[in-house]
């Protein structure tokens, strides 16, 4: 979506860290998403954080959150094959109707080397 | 068990025929959306219900028509179907406001001949 933009491809060694870039325009959303889709799945909850928050760790998950450059970054330590998919970053923001919904980004395509 | 289960996982069909989706969730959760999912990987909301009640409809063409018979199911009805349908088509649920974490189901993938 054009209010949230990521790039669209990244390839990393295995056993390197990842890092995912998202940048996004809401700047009173109040939650900001990391989803992973595997190919042929559904989208999948890999973590989120509450915008009063500068950082979230979750075992392998870093997210990082700079509200002043509305940047929003996921990385992914000792990246192993099975992290292969495409991560969307999500926002929430104020749509057509009033209420409040999820905006996503275009996917970035995770490649993990051998 | 499957949190949120969509019917079918693949529909092919052709141009001009009717066809629908079905979703439901086993969750417990309030709120039930679809998106749309093209070629390019662009997820895009089309529709949103609470229980039961429509609260988002985006700029979707009135061919496509929701219905929720209850705050569990939400099935996506389309009607005179365009090549320009042809898409993956998901479900999602979550509980509370419109921007809480939303759950998805595996997708329903759409080919229109």
């Amino acid at each position: 979506g054009e209010d949230v933009e990521q790039s669209l491809f990244l390839s990393v060694r295995e056993g390197d860290s990842s890092v995912i870039n998202c940048t996004y325009t809401d700047s009173s959303s109040t939650y900001l998403y990391w989803y992973k889709q595997e190919p042929g799945a559904g989208l999948q909850l890999l973590t989120y954080i509450f915008s009063n928050m500068d950082m979230k760790q979750d075992q392998r998950l870093t997210v990082l959150l700079n509200k002043k450059d509305k940047h929003l970054s996921l990385r992914i330590a000792d990246t192993q094959t099975g992290d292969s998919a495409i991560y969307f970053c999500a926002e929430s923001t104020l749509g057509s109707g009033s209420a409040r919904q999820l905006t996503f980004g275009s996917g970035t395509q995770l490649t993990v080397l051998p | 068990d499957t949190a949120v289960s969509q019917t079918p996982k693949y529909l092919v069909t052709q141009m001009g025929n009717d066809k629908s989706i079905k979703c439901e969730q086993n969750l417990g959760h309030d709120t039930m959306y679809w998106y749309k999912q093209d070629s390019k990987k662009f997820l895009k909301i089309m529709f949103s219900y609470n229980n039961k009640e429509l609260i988002i409809n985006e700029t979707v063409p009135n061919r496509f028509s929701p219905k929720s018979p209850d705050k569990a199911h939400l099935n996506l009805h389309i009607n005179s179907l365009e090549l320009g349908d042809s898409a993956v088509y998901f479900c999602a649920s979550s509980q509370g406001g419109l921007d809480q974490p939303q759950h998805f189901g595996d997708g329903t993938r759409l080919s229109i001949l």
